[in-house]
This record gives structure tokens, C-alpha cells and sequence, in this order.
């Protein structure tokens, strides 16, 4: 079945780790995009990436870092700056051509919680 | 720049009543619109979408209107289920990405 996964679901972390999340997509999607869900402050973008090699940041890319060295992957490293890591990670990938009307294909999620 | 407003939750109902979640955005142009719903403890799913003005999106027996003069894009169905429980979030196309509301927890029981 096409998709996305996202790996681990579940991440544990001491302070001071970096950590990386997986996200692999068989869609053919040309744009990827790392999502951050906090309870009542809806999606905040970190990353995206519109095309292998090149990404650019989102509104709270600080403290994150991404590549994108493969079309079907993107992976997230949430750093040791990053103050307040703890949340639900998403990641989605959309066709990135002419026709699209931009429907985000998501994963399931990662949850990150800092100890 | 583009932002998506979204009516703050949880909405309560009973099975079988009339849902309505509002949705109010502000954007350049007129934006592709969208609805998507998250299960707990998954990801997004695209419920509905419009693409231009007056465009009706539905699915799963819910309904939203793109209505340009009011900017609004409402969420409604006519006889929610227990199943329906879940977050809703408005989101428009801005340029090269989306943008989110903040998400609408709607609590169905039985």
C-alpha cells in the first residue's frame, strides 16, 4: 500500500540528546513537510522540502534540523537547542506538480517527550 | 499573510444532532480550502476540500461551502455519530505550503 511512515511512534529522550525522527514516503510526492502539534495551537511547520536537495524552513524551524538526500525520505533531528521538544510530530508529503490543489498526505505521527 | 481562525472546542453533542464548526480565513486571492480530521493518536486525514469560490466539499456526510464574501469555509453535518468524535482542523493553500486553525475537539455520545 503507498504511504507515509513515520518511526519510532513512541521516542524517549534525555536532555541534551538529539534525537531523529523517520519519515519515508512511497508516493512518488516531490514535497515533504515535518509538521509540530502542541494541544490547542493546532500544526506549526518546521520544514519542508519541495524537491530532493534543497529545503527550506517553516515557522519554528530553530533548534531542528532536516535533509532531504532522497526523494521518499525526509528525516527530522530534533537538536539539544531545541528548548521545549516535547510533542506530536507529523509528517506529510504531497504531488508537487502543476495540478495539485494541495492535499497533504500525512503520517501517523511521532510523540517525543522529553524525561 | 494568510491565517485560518477556527471556533474553540470541545463541541458536545448528542448522537444525531446538527454539527456545525466554523471556520473564517484571511488570504491574497482565493486559496484552495480545506478540512481535514485526526483520530486520536493518528494523523491527518483530508475530509473534504473546494478549490474556488462556491465550491461544495463533502464527504462522509459532511458538508463545507467555500463562500468568498464572508470568507468563511464552515464544517456541518446533519446527524453526527458516536464515530464522528475527533479533531477538526480548517486549512488553507498558501504559497507552497499549508496553512492550519487550531483545531476543533468535537465529543459525540451515545
Amino acid at each position: 500500500d503507498g504511504g507515509i511512515t513515520q518511526s519510532p511512534k513512541y521516542l524517549f529522550r534525555k536532555e541534551g540528546q538529539n534525537v531523529t525522527l523517520s519519515c519515508e514516503q512511497n508516493l512518488n510526492h516531490d514535497a515533504m513537510y515535518w509538521y509540530r502539534q502542541d494541544p490547542g495551537q493546532g500544526l506549526r511547520l518546521i520544514y519542508y522540502s519541495q524537491i530532493v536537495n534543497d529545503f527550506q524552513k517553516g515557522d519554528i524551524a530553530e533548534g531542528y534540523s532536516v535533509s532531504r538526500e532522497k526523494k521518499e525520505s525526509f528525516p527530522l533531528t530534533v537538536t539539544s537547542a531545541q528548548k521545549n521538544p516535547t510533542a506530536f510530530y507529523l509528517c506529510a508529503s504531497t504531488d508537487g506538480g502543476a495540478a495539485n490543489t494541495g492535499e497533504l498526505f500525512f503520517g501517523e505521527g511521532s510523540r517525543l517527550t522529553v524525561l | 499573510g494568510n491565517s485560518v481562525t477556527q471556533m474553540e472546542g470541545p463541541v458536545t453533542l448528542s448522537e444525531e444532532a446538527f454539527l456545525t464548526i466554523n471556520c473564517t480565513y484571511t488570504a491574497t486571492g482565493y486559496p484552495s480550502l480545506f478540512w481535514y480530521v485526526q483520530y486520536p493518536g493518528e494523523g491527518l486525514q483530508l475530509l473534504l476540500k473546494a478549490t474556488k469560490a462556491d465550491d461544495k466539499g463533502s464527504n462522509k456526510g459532511f458538508e463545507a461551502t467555500y463562500r468568498k464574501e464572508t470568507t468563511s469555509f464552515h464544517l456541518e453535518k446533519g446527524s453526527v455519530q458516536v464515530s464522528d468524535s475527533a479533531v477538526y482542523f480548517c486549512a488553507l493553500r498558501g504559497f507552497q505550503k499549508l496553512v492550519f486553525g487550531t483545531g476543533t475537539r468535537l465529543l459525540v455520545s451515545p
